[in-house]
């Protein structure tokens, strides 16, 4: 079945320093992947998605390349902030209706 | 604007009580889901509306009950529940026509404690 694999964290980082967030996926098909962000306390917000193969999303300065040739769509950020601490959950949606979460990483940034 | 408003944010209620958990969307969305999701853990699906039908129950406990009034509403009817239900509830809403093809988006969250 489908399935999505995240780094383990929990991630402390300095601020200003560059993030990445591995993230793999199995699916049959060709599914949209997506990254959310939950902020402590809050709901899920969609922060970024990419539809098709060599596909980048965008926001916030955060960006993810859809690599079907190696099953990936890491999460990266040049400068990170402290407003950058939360979860962030990497998912795929193989069709309407579904979608298939990652573990989640706890991202925590110190100033 | 991608708004999904679900009230109440906080929610305490005791075993024997009936409450609901209300969701609005006003994009236009015609499929809505409720998600359950407890700490440290990504949600989990527990209903999907579309177009007002029921389209899947995942297996959920009858002492939760959804609603969908029309296409913009979405209530979680809540009865006898355990405190092993305590939990963030997630409303969410998606299109499939359009630029957003299957994106999903999510509120705030319900917080529900069960005492």
């Amino acid at each position: 079945g489908d399935s999505v694999t995240q780094m383990e964290g929990p991630v402390t980082l300095s601020e200003e320093a560059f993030l990445t967030i591995n993230c793999t996926y199995t699916a049959t098909g060709y599914p949209s992947l997506f990254w959310y962000v939950q902020y402590p306390g809050e709901g899920l917000q969609l922060l970024l998605k990419a539809t098709k193969a060599d596909d980048k999303g965008s926001n916030k300065g955060f960006e993810a390349t859809y690599r079907k040739e190696t099953t990936s769509f890491h999460l990266e950020k040049g400068s990170v902030q402290v407003s950058d601490s939360a979860v962030y959950f990497c998912a795929l949606s193989p069709g309407a209706q579904k979608l298939v979460f990652g573990q989640g990483t706890r991202l925590t940034i110190n100033p | 604007d991608t708004e999904v408003t679900q009230t109440p944010k906080h929610l305490v209620m005791g075993m024997t009580n009936k409450k609901s958990l209300k969701c609005e969307q006003h994009m236009g969305h015609r499929a809505m889901y409720w998600y359950k999701q407890k700490a440290k853990k990504p949600p989990e699906l527990m209903f999907v509306y579309s177009y007002e039908k029921l389209s899947i129950n995942e297996s959920v406990p009858s002492r939760f009950s959804p609603e969908c009034p029309n296409s913009s509403l979405l209530n979680l009817h809540l009865h006898a529940l355990q405190p092993e239900d305590s939990a963030l509830y997630l409303c969410a809403s998606s299109s499939p026509l359009g630029p957003s093809g299957n994106t999903i988006y999510f509120g705030e969250g319900s917080w529900l404690t069960v005492v």
